[in-house]
This record gives C-alpha cells, sequence and structure tokens, in this order.
C-alpha cells in the first residue's frame, strides 16, 4: 500500500473553477509538503507544514491556499484555477525524528490541466 | 537563493556502458543532498541521500558522491540497463527543511 496518495490522480478543469487537490499519509510523519512541477523547472515548493497549526508559504505560492486538517491530511486548494497553473503537483512528506536525515517522501503526482 | 543545475539534460548511452550524471548547487550550506528517480508520469522514489558530512554513498550499481565546498554531486550508475531509462533528479535541502531541485537529467539506454 502506498504511504503518500494524492486524489485525483488527474484533472481537467476549467479557468475560474477552485479546485482541491488532497494529500494524506499513513506514514505518520509530521512535516508535509506541496510541489509543482513544469516542464524544465523542476519542481517548486507552493507551502509547506511542520504540524498541524504550522503553515508556511514556499516559493511560489500565490494563487493557492492549503489546509492541514489532520497530521496524515494536507489539501491544496486553487480559489481560481488559470491556465498557467496546469502543472504535475506533488505532496511529499517527512520526519526528522523518525527517519534519517529528513529524508522527503513523495506521493504519485496529481496532472492537473486547465483549459 | 539556492539555485541546482543538472548536466547533461538529456543522455543516451548503450546498454552496459557506466555513466555520471552532474549536480552543481550555488550554496553550501545544505543539510543533505539527495537523487531521485522520475518514470513519465510517476511520482519520485528516493535512490540515495548524502548527509552533509558525508562523502558518498552506494545502493547497488548507484554510487552517488558529495563535494560540498565546491557544490557538486555525481550519481555514478554502473553497467547501465534499459530499466534505468528514466529522469533523475537531485535536490538539497537547505534551511527549514526545504528542498531545491534541479531540472533533472534525463537517461535513455538502449538495447
Amino acid at each position: 500500500d502506498a504511504d503518500v496518495t494524492q486524489t485525483p490522480r488527474n484533472r481537467i478543469t476549467k479557468t475560474g473553477k477552485r479546485i482541491m487537490l488532497e494529500c494524506s499519509q499513513t506514514k505518520g510523519h509530521d512535516r508535509m509538503y506541496w510541489y509543482r512541477q513544469d516542464p524544465g523547472l523542476g519542481l517548486r515548493l507552493i507551502y509547506y507544514s511542520f504540524d498541524v497549526k504550522d503553515i508556511n508559504k514556499g516559493e511560489i505560492s500565490d494563487g493557492y491556499s492549503v489546509s492541514r486538517q489532520a497530521q496524515a491530511k494536507f489539501s491544496l486548494s486553487l480559489e481560481s484555477a488559470i491556465p498557467n497553473q496546469t502543472a504535475l503537483y506533488f505532496c511529499a512528506t517527512s520526519d526528522p525524528g523518525l527517519t534519517a536525515y529528513n529524508e522527503q517522501f513523495f506521493g504519485p503526482g496529481t496532472r492537473l490541466t486547465v483549459l | 537563493k539556492q539555485e541546482v543545475t543538472q548536466i547533461p539534460a538529456a543522455l543516451s548511452v548503450p546498454e552496459g556502458e557506466n555513466l555520471v550524471l552532474n549536480c552543481s548547487f550555488t550554496d553550501s550550506a545544505i543539510y543533505n543532498l539527495q537523487w531521485f528517480r522520475q518514470d513519465p508520469g510517476k511520482g519520485l522514489t528516493s535512490l540515495l541521500l548524502i548527509q552533509s558530512s558525508q562523502r558518498e554513498q552506494t545502493s547497488g550499481r548507484l554510487n552517488a558522491s558529495l563535494d560540498k565546498s565546491s557544490g557538486r554531486s555525481t550519481l555514478y550508475i554502473a553497467a547501465s540497463q534499459p530499466g534505468d531509462s528514466a529522469t533523475y533528479l537531485c535536490a538539497v535541502t537547505g534551511t527549514a527543511s526545504k528542498l531545491t531541485f534541479g531540472t533533472g537529467t534525463r537517461l535513455q539506454v538502449t538495447l
């Protein structure tokens, strides 16, 4: 069974729609992250959370918001989707208290297309 | 701001060859460096993690080295196989556990 799951795996939506991407983990990790991947640009950090009460902006947070509903769940929302948010989105987890060197573990990704 | 560069962007080799992928980073104040593998349409699989105080890590046919002072890491793949075909990503962990990724090297191993 996958330790980090993302839903949906694929989503096509229209400009202006509100979209939520969900991430769940069974690893028991405290830290969770959202990244987006664009061709030729690598992965970039959107938001990260070190525990349920801690939310931090990453490199490219404009146009996104997040919610940490529980230790195991971290959701990413696009309040009003725009075409340049078309990308592959990854969730990741880590916990320096549980794994060596604070290694990050990634989910399978969500491919989002905004028309 | 940390920047991570991977060279080459793409590489095609015949099966059986040994190969080296390169990664460089601009800020040597890193906590660790990870090499990931990404298959088309799939997530990231962590291959090797090198702590900042270490010089290298090995896993099977893979060997990763780290020279923190010069801002460089290499991933050595021995006796390449078609199943090694994928994109390889390098990422460094800096402050607040944030990963900065390179843009990757797309590897194709041909029969």
